[in-house]
């Protein structure tokens, strides 16, 4: 079993939708919890990170961690054809030797149809 | 642009070579890290170095290895490669890398074909 679960999509929606990402994660270790935007033939470039549960909110994004279930999202408002784009979660734990490790999701693929 | 660049953009090379990708992190950062993504295994840390010293490992195999030198910049060094190793690989910086909230800025991949 992978410490991240994540489905790969694709998944499609209409411009205008909201859209609803979601990861599973089986290590309690992990603290900070983020998203990942990656577009295609470019590095991931993160869009939000959260500590422990709860919400947080960005513009038209907003990440919920829920760590007694294990599972992480992230919504997007009023999903525009920009947003298309492969989303990864990310989490993280500290490993031994002072820094951190971080697992990713595979990562789901968006399509916004205008 | 992140401000963190690769070379080189693509890499072309046969089973059992050897080669090494190079990073150069943004202006200032001091933590850098090295990941594998492939088609199926996704996105993967293999290391963290910060200011010179190894900080962080993950799944990284013993055929690889890496170093930061004095100026910060680093270098991934792959060897006996594997047709599996055939991968993207992205190299990204931030400030300290001491917390996981740090950003993370990803540099553009070096595109690895192993023939």
């Amino acid at each position: 079993q992978k410490e991240v679960e994540q489905d790969p999509g694709p998944l499609s929606v209409p411009e205008g939708a909201i859209v609803s990402l979601n990861c599973t994660y089986s290590n309690s270790a992990f603290q900070y919890f983020m998203w990942y935007r990656q577009y295609s033939r470019k590095g991931p470039e993160l869009l939000m990170y959260t500590y422990s549960s709860g919400n947080k909110e960005d513009g038209r994004f907003t990440a919920q961690v829920d760590k007694s279930s294990k599972y992480i999202s992230l919504f997007i408002r009023d999903s525009q054809p920009s947003d298309s784009a492969t989303y990864l979660c990310a989490m993280s734990a500290p490993s031994n030797t002072g820094g951190f490790k971080t697992i990713f999701g595979a990562g789901t693929r968006l399509f916004v149809k205008a | 642009d992140s401000g963190v660049t690769q070379t080189p953009k693509h890499l072309i090379t046969a089973t059992g070579q050897r080669v090494t990708l190079r990073c150069s992190p943004r202006s200032g950062d001091l933590s850098v890290y090295w990941y594998q993504q492939s088609l199926d295994q996704g996105l993967q840390f293999l290391i963290q170095y910060y200011n010179g010293e190894e900080r962080a490992k993950g799944n990284i195999l013993e055929r690889f290895s890496a170093q930061q030198f004095p100026d910060l910049h680093s270098e991934l060094n792959l060897s006996s490669l594997e047709l599996g190793d055939s991968a993207l690989y992205f190299c990204a910086s931030s400030v300290a890398g001491v917390n996981p909230q740090e950003t993370q800025y990803f540099g553009p991949g070096t595109r690895l074909l192993v023939l």
